[in-house]
């Protein structure tokens, strides 16, 4: 069956530090690659996608590459600051299956 | 707002007692879904929906049920609550059978706590 792997957290960062969380899966098929965002108190949220392969998914200065060859999803953020506090999973999706399946989550805590 | 809400926010339930957790989608989104989220385990899905009057099974559908009289609710019931359901659930939507590439739409969660 599908499954994902995710960095183990918690990770605290200095504000303006590189960030990478690692993400690994297992998919029967070929599937669309998630990673969403949950602050304090609120559901999740999209954060960005990738549906093929080498596909770079990027928003508000996040970026994840779906790696075929290595089954990864790493998200990286070139300088995080005390807003990006939250905690982040990675998912997948494959074609005709309803259900996304999760990782653990990554909880993330910048300091100023 | 557009958006996906659940009510309520916060329960608290003894042992054996039943509730329900409404689910309202205001996007007319196809699917809908509801998921438990606990420490260490992420999100794992209960039950879906894959339209009106329709319902499926999840991974951990045990001790609950759900109805999707309208399109644009989705009920999770517990009959009879063991302390195992405390948990957090979020239900969410999406719009086609690919809604998974363009992204859930979830609601903010009821906390769910079971004495």
């Amino acid at each position: 069956g599908n499954s994902v792997t995710q960095m183990e957290g918690p990770v605290t960062l200095s504000e303006e530090a590189f960030l990478t969380i690692n993400c690994t899966y297992t998919a029967t098929g070929y599937p669309s690659l998630f990673w969403y965002v949950q602050y304090p108190g609120e559901g999740l949220q999209l954060l960005l996608k990738a549906t093929k392969a080498d596909d770079k998914g990027s928003n508000k200065g996040f970026e994840a590459t779906y790696r075929k060859e290595t089954t990864s999803f790493h998200l990286e953020k070139g300088s995080v600051q005390v807003s990006d506090s939250a905690v982040y999973f990675c998912a997948l999706k494959d074609f005709g299956n309803e259900k996304l399946t999760f990782g653990t989550g990554t909880r993330l805590t910048i300091i100023p | 707002n557009a958006g996906v809400t659940q009510t309520p926010k916060f329960r608290v339930l003894k042992t054996g007692q039943s509730m329900t957790l409404l689910c309202a989608q205001d996007m007319n989104h196809e699917y809908m879904y509801w998921y438990r989220q606990d420490p260490g385990m992420g999100l794992r899905l209960i039950h879906y929906s894959v339209g009106e009057g329709t319902t499926a099974k999840g991974e951990v559908p045990d001790g609950y049920n759900v109805s999707r009289l309208k399109k644009q609710n989705f009920l999770l019931g517990l009959e009879s609550a063991a302390p195992s359901q405390t948990s957090v659930y979020f239900c969410a939507s999406s719009q086609t059978r690919l809604g998974g590439d363009y992204g859930y739409t979830f609601g903010s969660g009821t906390r769910l706590t079971v004495v």
